[in-house]
């Protein structure tokens, strides 16, 4: 089965400074790897998506994330946080055949002036 | 090209009732997948549907129901409510059956359910 670890529930950020949010992924065929950002009482807008191309992704906003197999991660990045970042991200993983999408529990990223 | 519709935004419902929930999808898109996310949670796969055809269920119980309709558009039906249901509901549509799940997705903005 397919999961996904978000650490750190909560991350706080200076506007300008590097954000950081990590994803962890558990499967045991490739994956297809991606980053959704979730601002209040909306839906899900995806960030970016890893389908096994290239390994560094660039995705909307910025944002960038890097697809490590040895380390099983899929990280994402943006060098410059703006306080329009401030929201809930979420990893998410599926495989080719399968239905669903699995989520992590989400990383609510806040950004100070 | 229109984006994915949910209504209503909110609901308040009883303990026991039953509720349906709509979804719109986006046009060009023939398959509709619903999620469960309640509060400080990461959204729950409750199951998809593909061409009018349940097309994979999550862990969730027969009382969550689904159709859709020729024109792709889906409802999601949850009888007798529990407290426990209380959560936003996301529908994501998608273009065909053989991408993997959330390649293609647009989600929509979701209702959010409260169960009192």
């Amino acid at each position: 089965a397919q999961s996904v670890t978000q650490l750190g529930s909560h991350v706080s950020v200076s506007e300008g400074a590097l954000v950081l949010l990590r994803c962890n992924y558990s499967s045991s065929v490739p994956p297809y790897l991606f980053w959704y950002v979730q601002y209040p009482n909306q839906g899900l807008q995806l960030l970016l998506k890893y389908t096994s191309a290239a390994t560094l992704v660039k995705g909307i906003n910025g944002f960038e994330a890097e697809f490590k197999k040895s380390e099983t991660s899929f990280h994402l990045t943006k060098p410059s946080a703006h306080m329009s970042d401030a929201a809930e991200y979420f990893c998410a993983v599926s495989v080719a055949g399968f239905q669903k999408l699995v989520f992590g529990t989400g990383t609510r990223l806040l950004v100070s002036p | 090209e229109t984006g994915v519709t949910q209504s209503p935004t909110h609901l308040i419902k009883t303990r026991g009732q039953q509720v349906t929930l709509r979804c719109s999808s986006q046009s060009g898109h023939n398959t509709v997948s619903w999620y469960q996310q309640a509060l400080g949670q990461g959204p729950q796969f409750i199951f998809q549907y593909y061409r009018e055809e349940e097309n994979g269920r999550g862990n969730f119980p027969p009382r969550f129901s689904g159709l859709q309709f020729p024109n792709y558009s889906s409802e999601l039906n949850v009888n007798a409510l529990e407290l426990d249901d209380s959560a936003l509901y996301l529908c994501a549509s998608s273009w065909g059956q053989g991408e993997p799940s959330g390649y293609g997705y647009t989600f929509g903005s979701g209702t959010r359910l409260t169960v009192v």
